[in-house]
């Protein structure tokens, strides 16, 4: 079946270490985006790309990275920067142009 | 800049009773996309319905449908017939008219709760 993939479900990240999550679909969309959900709050937008190598920042970039060397591929890295990563993300594809975002299943980060 | 309130931090609903979830929305776009999402406690957002700015009649599916005042700048979701596994988190969401650009605005959410 087609959808996203991400993973893991759960992480854990110590001080001072770069993570990266994984987002893959198989949807054939050209658009990808990561989000960030924190506690009683709705999603806010980190990064997002509309093509394969090319990627602009959201609403809260700081502290996170991305790539998009393959269509269906968009890594997320939260770096050291990040010093407050303790949330849950999610993925989401769409095609570009009024179609709904799909979203994968989330993946939640705690820092140790 | 888009903004998205939902007003309603929590509801509760007996089973089978009709539901209206409240949404409004501030933008200063020509066109623009309004989209509910759904949010089990298992985390994943599902997509539940989309009003386009200049569709001139309400969107339905199935038992949601969604009431949209454009002069009111709102955006309700209306869940008939409720049922258990209803209860979740529900978001309403905006996107804007600029070409290309896909991003999506949330709300805060509203958590429904269907009571048997």
């Amino acid at each position: 079946d087609g959808g996203i993939t991400q993973s893991p479900k759960y992480l854990f990240r110590k001080e001072g270490q770069n993570v990266t999550l994984s987002c893959e679909q198989n949807l054939n969309h050209d658009a990808m985006y990561w989000y960030r959900q924190d506690p009683g709050q709705g999603l806010r937008l980190i990064y997002y790309s509309q093509i394969v190598n090319d990627f602009q920042k959201g609403d809260i970039a700081e502290g996170y990275s991305v790539s998009r060397e393959k269509k269906e591929s968009f890594p997320l890295t939260v770096t050291s920067a990040q010093k407050n990563p303790t949330a849950f993300y999610l993925c989401a594809s769409s095609i570009t142009r009024g179609q709904p975002q799909h979203f994968g299943d989330g993946t939640r980060l705690s820092i140790l | 800049a888009q903004k998205i309130t939902q007003t309603q931090p929590g509801m509760f609903v007996q089973e089978k009773e009709a539901v209206t979830l409240d949404c409004t929305y501030d933008t200063s776009d020509q066109s623009y996309g309004l989209f509910w999402y759904k949010q089990p406690s298992s985390g994943e957002m599902i997509f539940l319905i989309y009003q386009g700015s200049y569709d001139e009649q309400n969107a339905t599916e199935g038992r949601y449908s969604l009431n949209f005042q454009k002069a009111r700048k709102s955006a309700n979701l209306v869940i008939s017939a409720s049922q258990l596994g209803d209860s979740a988190m529900y978001f309403c969401a905006m996107r804007g008219s600029n070409f290309g650009n896909e991003k999506l605005t949330f709300g805060t959410g509203t958590r429904l709760t269907i009571i048997p």
